[in-house]
C-alpha cells in the first residue's frame, strides 16, 4: 500500500448506529487530518493531529470523536448522526506540523457516509 | 466576505483548447498556493504547489501566483478530456496557529472531446 488508504470507501448506517473510519498513510509524515467535503461547499476542516496530539477542533459535533493511536493511523468514530452528516469523509496527512506553512497534504480517496 | 473565492463552474470547453482557473482570496498573510485536482468519487491529489508571486511550469500545467492583487490561476494547455475534474486552490499563510490549509469550493471542468 502507497500513500493515503481509508477504509471503507462505502458506509450506509441509520441514526443509531455506531461505525469508524480508519486511515492509514504510508508515507511517514507527522500531522494527520479529517476533512468534511459536501456538494457545493469548500473543503471543512474537522479535526487535526500533530505528532499523534490533537491540536485543532472545529468546532465538530461530539457525534464525531476522532482517536489517533500511533502517526500513521487516525480513526473517526461516529454514533448517532444525522441525515445532514452525509458527506464524503477525506483523511490527508503532511510531513510537516500543521500551521508551519507550506505543509502540503497529501488525501485519500474518502468515505463516502450514508446516514439514513 | 469569504477568504477564498472561486467560481464553481461548470466550465465546459473543448479539446485542445487552453483552460484558465481562477482563485481570489482576501487574507494577505497566505504564503503558500496549491492546486489540486479531484476526480468523481476520489480524494484530491496535489497538482501544483507555489511559494509567494510568480508562475511555475509542469508540463501543460502552469500556475501563477500575483500577491498584490490576490488572485492565483490554473492555466492549462492543449487540454484533454482525462483533464475533466474538479480543481481545487488552496491556501495558508508562513506560520503560526493550527488551520492549515483553507480552500476554494472547487471548479467543475469539462473537457469536451
Amino acid at each position: 500500500e502507497t500513500g493515503v488508504t481509508q477504509t471503507p470507501r462505502h458506509l450506509v448506517m441509520g441514526m443509531t448506529n455506531k461505525k469508524s473510519l480508519k486511515c492509514e498513510q504510508h508515507l511517514g509524515h507527522n500531522a494527520m487530518y479529517w476533512y468534511k467535503q459536501s456538494a457545493k461547499k469548500p473543503l471543512e476542516l474537522m479535526f487535526v493531529y500533530n505528532f499523534k496530539e490533537q491540536t485543532e477542533n472545529n468546532s465538530v459535533p461530539s457525534r464525531f470523536s476522532p482517536e489517533c493511536p500511533n502517526s500513521s493511523h487516525l480513526f473517526l468514530h461516529l454514533h448517532t448522526l444525522q441525515p445532514e452528516d452525509s458527506a464524503l469523509y477525506l483523511c490527508a496527512s503532511s510531513q510537516l506540523p500543521s500551521g508551519q506553512g507550506g505543509d502540503v497534504q497529501y488525501f485519500g480517496p474518502g468515505t463516502r457516509l450514508t446516514v439514513t | 466576505q469569504k477568504e477564498v473565492e472561486q467560481d464553481p463552474g461548470p466550465l465546459s470547453v473543448p479539446e485542445g483548447a487552453i483552460v484558465s482557473l481562477n482563485c481570489t482570496y482576501s487574507n494577505s498573510a497566505f504564503q503558500y498556493f496549491m492546486w489540486y485536482r479531484q476526480y468523481s468519487r476520489k480524494g484530491p491529489e496535489l497538482l501544483m504547489y507555489t511559494y509567494s508571486s510568480g508562475n511555475k511550469e509542469d508540463g501543460r500545467f502552469t500556475a501563477q501566483v500575483d500577491k498584490s492583487s490576490k488572485y492565483i490561476s490554473l492555466f492549462i494547455r492543449d487540454s484533454q478530456p482525462s483533464d475533466s475534474a474538479t480543481y481545487l486552490c488552496a491556501m495558508e499563510g508562513s506560520g503560526g496557529g493550527a488551520d492549515g490549509l483553507t480552500f476554494g469550493k472547487g471548479t467543475h471542468l469539462i473537457i469536451q472531446p
